[in-house]
C-alpha cells in the first residue's frame, strides 16, 4: 500500500499569513494527488484535484504543488474561514489512501 | 445540481451485516467516467477508503477489510450500495459515499454504531 505522510498533525497560524501543508507518498503517484478540507460536523471538500488544479467554486488563494513525492497545499492568505482539518488523497493504486490529516488553527 | 446522501441502520450489533444506500442525483453511474466510493471516519478520527463502483461495474475494494465488503449499484434508481459482514466495533464510524474520480462531491455522512 501507498503511506501518505502529513508530518504535521497541527498547525496555528495569523490571518493573512502563507501557509503550508505537505504530504509525503511512500511512492511515485504522478499527480494522483487530491485535497480536501474538513470542518467540524462537515463531509469533506475537495480543494485541490490532479495535485495542482484548484476545483470548482475554491478561493484562488489556495493552490497545490508537487515536488517528486511530496505534494504541498498553499493557502496564500489565512482567512477565518480557512481553519479546519485538511486531508490529502492518493488514487495511484488501489487501496486509495488518505494522509493523516493536518488541523488547522488560528493563532 | 449533483447530491448525494447516505442512509442506514444506525445502529446495529456485532457479526450482523451493515448494509448502506447512496442515492445520488445530478449524474448517471450509466455515464462513461462516473463512480461513487466510499469512506468513513471513526469520530475523531481520519478518513478510510473502503470501495469503489464504476460506470463499466468495474470494483475496487480495500484489502484490510479482506472479503468483508461488497459494493453494486442500480443505474435506474441512482442509486449505489455497501455491504459490510461480520461487524464489529471497529465498525462504528460516519460512512459517507462521494462522487468519482476525485471525490467532488460528497454526502452529508451516516452515523453508524456497533454495539451489543
Amino acid at each position: 500500500d501507498i503511506q501518505m505522510t502529513q508530518s504535521l498533525a497541527s498547525l496555528s497560524a495569523s490571518l493573512e499569513e502563507i501557509v503550508t501543508i505537505t504530504c509525503q507518498a511512500s511512492q511515485d503517484i504522478g499527480n494522483w494527488l487530491a485535497w480536501y478540507q474538513q470542518k467540524p460536523g462537515k463531509s469533506p471538500q475537495l480543494l485541490i484535484h490532479s495535485a495542482t488544479s484548484l476545483a470548482d467554486g475554491i478561493p484562488s488563494r489556495f493552490s497545490g504543488s508537487r515536488s517528486g513525492t511530496q505534494y504541498s497545499l498553499k493557502i496564500s492568505r489565512l482567512q477565518v474561514e480557512d481553519t479546519g482539518i485538511y486531508y490529502c488523497l492518493q488514487r495511484y493504486s488501489n487501496p486509495w489512501t488518505f494522509g493523516g490529516g493536518t488541523k488547522l488553527e488560528l493563532k | 445540481q449533483v447530491t448525494l446522501k447516505e442512509s442506514g441502520p444506525g445502529i446495529l450489533q456485532p457479526s450482523q451485516t451493515l448494509s448502506l444506500t447512496c442515492t445520488f442525483s445530478g449524474f448517471s453511474l450509466s455515464t462513461y467516467g462516473m463512480g461513487v466510493g466510499w469512506i468513513r471516519q471513526p469520530s475523531g478520527k481520519g478518513l478510510e477508503w473502503l470501495a469503489n463502483i464504476w460506470w463499466d461495474d468495474d470494483k475496487y475494494y480495500n484489502p484490510s477489510l479482506k472479503n468483508r465488503l461488497t459494493i453494486s449499484k442500480d443505474t435506474s434508481n441512482n442509486q449505489a450500495f455497501l455491504k459490510i459482514t461480520n461487524v464489529d466495533t471497529a465498525d462504528t464510524a460516519t460512512y459517507y459515499c462521494a462522487r468519482m474520480g476525485d471525490f467532488d462531491y460528497w454526502g452529508q455522512g451516516v452515523m453508524v454504531t456497533v454495539s451489543s
